[in-house]
């Protein structure tokens, strides 16, 4: 069964500090997500990871994917208030069954 | 163009009632989701829609079902209400990988309070 990991939970920075968050998943998948969710809101999509090696990268956030160590990173560069919401990483297992395990989420305040 | 639609945003039921929740997926996707946010618990995965057909179903009791219509909006039903079942209800929709890359985008959800 997939299990999905996400360290820390909780995350309070202060403005301009770099941060990362870590993804551990416990079995192959071909596929990992990275979504937003501000509070009482939907969850927004942030960054879609589909090989060993890949990385994006919007703004100040950065994901990548390592599919050996089965690890995603998400790291926050010079982080700014606006960053504050839990962030998800969601694995699907692979297969094609397209249901996605979701991590317990990591909360992150930024502080000024 | 227009994202993932649910209704209703809120719903006030009591225990041994049933709900009925509706999604409404991007215009072009042909899957849709079904999970369930209840506080303490995260996100888990409920149903998978694709093409009229249920694909996948996690571990829920059978008092939760859906179905999905060949608009490709879908319904989520909960019978026999329990205190328990109080949720954020959040629908997806994607298409799949041989039409795209499989990404899916959420609605804004449908908050169920059972009292």
């Amino acid at each position: 069964e997939l299990k999905v990991e996400q360290n820390p939970l909780f995350l309070s920075m202060q403005e301009g500090k770099n941060y990362t968050i870590y993804c551990n998943y416990s079995t192959t998948s071909d596929r990992l997500y990275w979504y937003r969710q501000d509070p009482g809101k939907s969850l927004e999509s942030l960054f879609v990871l589909l090989s060993n090696g890949a990385v994006k990268q919007e703004g100040r956030l950065m994901a990548s994917l390592d599919t050996k160590a089965r690890l995603s990173t998400l790291h926050i560069t010079a982080a700014v208030h606006d960053l504050s919401a839990t962030y998800f990483c969601a694995v699907a297992q692979q297969g094609g069954s397209e249901k996605l395990v979701f991590g317990k989420g990591t909360k992150l305040t930024v502080n000024p | 163009e227009a994202g993932v639609t649910q209704s209703p945003t809120h719903l006030i039921k009591t225990r041994g009632q049933q709900a009925t929740l509706r999604c409404s997926p991007i215009s072009g996707h042909t899957s849709v989701y079904w999970y369930q946010q209840a506080l303490g618990l995260g996100l888990q995965f409920l149903l998978w829609y694709d093409e009229g057909e249920e694909r996948n179903r996690g571990n829920f009791p059978p008092r939760f079902s859906g179905r999905q219509f060949p608009n490709y909006s879908s319904e989520l039903n909960v019978n026999a209400l329990e205190l328990e079942d109080s949720a954020l209800y959040l629908c997806a929709s994607s298409l799949l990988w041989d039409r795209g890359v499989p990404e899916q985008f959420f609605g804004p959800g449908t908050r169920l309070t059972v009292l």
